[in-house]
This record gives structure tokens, C-alpha cells and sequence, in this order.
């Protein structure tokens, strides 16, 4: 079955720590992956997206993310995170065999000023 | 910017009534797509529409729950009989192409009580 997993459920953090988020995906042929963030009360905003060509992809507010395929993980870093990072954020994809996007579980991640 | 707005914010209703979830996609964009999340769950896929036709469903989206573009702007969402296990987050999104990233919108909560 294709499925998004997301490792980690719960994240705690001190400003400044680095933040890696662990995505794991199960899909045949081409995929188009993408991180989404959920700010407290606000509505999914995308963080970034990877579609082709180079796998480490930028997006904004200083987040990062690495494609690599022979491990089908899409994991999400940033180097120094700030207490206005606190939100849920979301791992998505969609397979060239379905238009859908799946998405994983979710992780929280709670930054301690 | 553009983006995708739904109405109402927060919905409150009885056991068994119809709800009716209103969405107006960005205005260019042809893919439309309703999610929602039960709290504490994952978001879930429910349905996505494109050409006036429903593209794919999910196990979720049964016989009680319909979508509808009526007037080329709005995308609704209703669920016929609500039960108290649909009480959920409900989030329409719009993609301008298969594949594309998806705009979400602030999303519906559904209260059934």
C-alpha cells in the first residue's frame, strides 16, 4: 500500500538547535514530494517541494530538504531553529500513478525559547 | 496573493443534519481536493475533483458525502447525514496542475454533536 511515514511524533528543541525530520515514502515510479507546516490556528502553508533535478532542495525560513531515492526518504532539515518554528509539520506525497497528495502523521515540533 | 478561502470557519451541528462546506479554489487553478483531519490524526485524502467530475475518492468519501462545483467558483463539500465520528478539520485545496503543489485553505472544523 503507499504510505508517507514520519518518524518522529513529537519534537522538543532549544532555540538554536538544529532540526532534522525523518520521511520515509512507499511508492512505485516518479514522485513529487513536498513538506508542509501548520502554524498554531493557521491553515497548511508548503515549506518546500522537490519535483526534479537537484535533491537538496531550499525553501523558506531557512528549511532544507534532501531527496534520496535509494532510501525513498525526503527528510527536513534547518541548521538553528527559532521559537517561531513551533508547528506541525507534514511530509506529502504524490506518486506519477495517482494525482493525490498522502501525507504522514505529522510531527509536532515545540522549540523552547 | 491569491488563495483558497472556505466558509465557515467553525461549524457546529446536530446529529444526522446535512452540512454543506463551501470552498472557493484560487481562480485559475483546475485540480481541486477536499482532506480532513480528525484531532490528533493524520490529514486524510477525501476526494479530488477535476473537468466537473470526481477524479478519485478515498474508503472515506461514501455515499454520504458529495461534491459539487455549481457556479464555476465555489467547490463544495456535503455530507448528507452527519454522524459524530465525521467531526474533523476539514481542508479544501486547488492545484493549477496534476502533480502541482496543492494550496490548502484554513479549513472548516466540523463539530457534530
Amino acid at each position: 500500500a503507499q504510505s508517507v511515514s514520519q518518524h518522529n511524533h513529537h519534537v522538543i528543541l532549544s532555540e538554536a538547535a538544529s532540526l532534522e525530520l525523518g520521511c520515509n515514502y512507499s511508492y512505485g515510479g516518479t514522485v513529487n514530494l513536498f513538506w508542509y507546516v501548520q502554524y498554531p490556528g493557521q491553515h497548511l502553508q508548503l515549506l518546500l517541494k522537490y519535483f526534479s533535478g537537484d535533491p537538496l532542495v531550499k525553501g523558506i525560513k531557512g528549511f532544507e530538504a534532501e531527496f534520496i531515492k535509494s532510501k525513498f526518504s525526503f527528510n527536513l532539515r534547518k541548521p538553528s531553529v527559532q521559537w517561531s518554528d513551533t508547528a506541525e509539520y507534514f511530509c506529502a506525497v504524490i506518486s506519477s500513478n495517482t494525482g493525490k497528495l498522502i501525507f504522514g502523521q505529522g510531527t509536532t515540533l515545540q522549540v523552547k525559547p | 496573493e491569491p488563495e483558497v478561502t472556505q466558509t465557515p470557519s467553525h461549524q457546529v451541528t446536530q446529529m444526522g443534519q446535512e452540512v454543506i462546506l463551501r470552498c472557493v479554489p484560487i481562480s485559475n487553478h483546475l485540480y481541486f481536493y477536499w482532506y480532513r483531519q480528525i484531532l490528533g490524526q493524520k490529514v486524510e485524502f477525501l476526494v479530488s475533483f477535476y473537468n466537473n467530475e470526481i477524479s478519485e475518492k478515498s474508503e472515506i468519501f461514501d455515499d454520504q458525502f458529495s461534491v459539487e462545483r455549481p457556479d464555476g467558483s465555489n467547490f463544495t463539500l456535503k455530507i448528507r447525514s452527519t454522524k459524530l465520528e465525521d467531526s474533523a478539520m476539514y481542508f479544501c485545496a486547488s492545484s493549477a496542475r496534476e502533480g502541482a503543489e496543492a494550496f490548502f485553505g484554513q479549513g472548516t472544523r466540523l463539530t457534530v454533536v
